[in-house]
């Protein structure tokens, strides 16, 4: 079946540095999402990508959809303490509402 | 605005006990519904997804079961738990099929003990 490679697994990094993460995956995608979940809630969706080649920014957070479809990344700049929590990559296969997960990067920030 | 809730937030329940967590989507009609499961570190696995009344698809064998009574109500099911069915079990909703992100519920623990 189709699996989404997300990386790193785990970051741990000094408030103000910026952050990059990616997934890849074995087929292509036609949406990718980025969404972040806090201890015991749910995620939340943070950005939507629907383009090949998209660039999309949500405050100090900024995505793109890769052009080959299967992979995709997100950078978060200058973080700061409430950026902490586990960061999902989402694709969507097909025309289906179906999302396939990433297995998580976790981020700590140290103040 | 379109909400979403599910219930119980929080539950333990003894190895061969029922199950039932129940999802309601308010503000929109005929939503797609979904059933994710997150075991502890984990990332999320769908378990199963509704595009109508009745309608279900499963994505994984399992001991879990669920129903789409009405059109904005899922319900997740077992008639008798496992130990391995201990998670975070989210509900979520979409609309219509390509480029409609999905957006989740709160959540509700499940301990089987």
């Amino acid at each position: 079946g189709q699996q989404l490679n997300q990386s790193p697994q785990s970051m741990f990094i000094q408030e103000g540095e910026d952050v990059s993460m990616n997934c890849t995956s074995s087929s292509i995608f036609n949406t990718w999402l980025w969404y972040k979940q806090d201890p015991g809630e749910g995620p939340v969706l943070l950005i939507a990508l629907y383009k090949a080649g998209e660039l999309t920014s949500n405050g100090r957070l900024t995505a793109q959809f890769g052009i080959t479809r299967k992979d995709s990344f997100l950078n978060i700049s200058a973080s700061i303490p409430s950026d902490v929590g586990i960061y999902f990559c989402a694709g969507q296969p097909g025309n289906t509402g179906k999302l396939i997960f990433g297995q998580g990067t976790t981020l700590q920030v140290k103040p | 605005s379109q909400t979403i809730h599910q219930w119980p937030a929080t539950l333990v329940q003894p190895v061969g006990s029922p199950l039932s967590l129940e999802c309601t989507v308010e503000g929109t009609s005929n939503p797609n519904l979904y059933w994710y499961r997150q075991a502890a570190g984990r990332g999320l696995q769908l378990l199963f997804y509704s595009v109508g009344i009745g309608q279900i698809s499963s994505e994984v064998p399992q001991n879990l079961s669920a129903s789409r009574p009405q059109d904005r109500q899922f319900i997740l099911s077992s008639k008798k738990l496992l130990l391995s069915d201990s998670g975070f079990y989210l509900c979520a909703w979409n609309l219509g099929t390509a480029g409609n992100t999905i957006y989740f519920g709160e959540g509700s623990w499940l301990t089987v003990v």
